[in-house]
């Protein structure tokens, strides 16, 4: 069965800070894979996804993920974090021949300014 | 377009009412899923749907909860009795078939308190 696993529970920056969030996924076939980012009082929304090609994808408000393959890994990564970034984040994964998303635990993140 | 509109926003019942939550999809998108978030347990897929016919529903709880999608601009998710355990955001979601990598588009969430 497919399951995504994050790494933090729950992370807390100053600003500028770097960020990293681990996430990793258990599936055997060929995987989209997304991270969804939920900000206070509000409803999730897609922060970047990769299907194919670079493994190193860009989204937006500068955050970036990379695709590791081998280690069936999706972390996320920012250079510098903003008070504004404060929310909690999900990796997510979907096989490529299956409809249903499965999404991590979340991360909460919290950003001091 | 307006994105997925859910109904209501807010709902605030006593234990043991039928509360019904709705959900009307983006145009044009054809799988439409209902998720459960809680402190304790996350966001949990409880049920969803491709082209109006549910596909897995091994995620609702108990069968207290029902959903229905009668057609492809809208869907039920009922709980019937409800108990204080159920309170919860419950978001609705839908994806388009021609997006190959299926980003899922999130409604605003009904916040659920049953007391």
């Amino acid at each position: 069965a497919q399951s995504v696993s994050q790494h933090n529970h729950h992370v807390i920056l100053s600003e500028a800070a770097s960020l990293e969030l681990g996430c990793n996924y258990s599936y055997g076939g060929t995987v989209n894979l997304f991270w969804y980012v939920q900000y206070p009082g509000q409803h999730l929304q897609l922060l970047l996804k990769y299907f194919s090609g670079d493994p190193l994808v860009k989204g937006i408000k500068g955050f970036e993920a990379e695709f590791i393959k081998s280690k069936f890994s999706f972390n996320l990564r920012k250079p510098s974090v903003q008070w504004s970034d404060t929310a909690e984040y999900f990796c997510a994964v979907k096989g490529t021949s299956y409809d249903k998303v499965i999404f991590g635990p979340g991360t909460s993140l919290s950003v001091i300014p | 377009d307006a994105g997925v509109i859910q109904s209501p926003r807010h709902e605030v019942t006593e234990m043991g009412q039928e509360v019904t939550l709705r959900c009307k999809p983006i145009s044009g998108h054809n799988s439409l899923f209902w998720y459960r978030q809680t402190m304790m347990r996350g966001l949990e897929l409880l049920i969803y749907f491709n082209n109006n016919v549910p596909i897995d529903d091994s995620g609702m709880p108990e069968d207290r909860f029902s959903a229905k999608m009668p057609n492809a601009s809208f869907s039920t998710l009922k709980i019937q009795p409800s108990e204080p355990r159920d309170s919860a955001v419950y978001f609705c979601a839908s994806s388009s078939p021609s997006d190959n990598n299926n980003e899922q588009f999130f409604g605003p969430g009904t916040r659920l308190t049953v007391l």
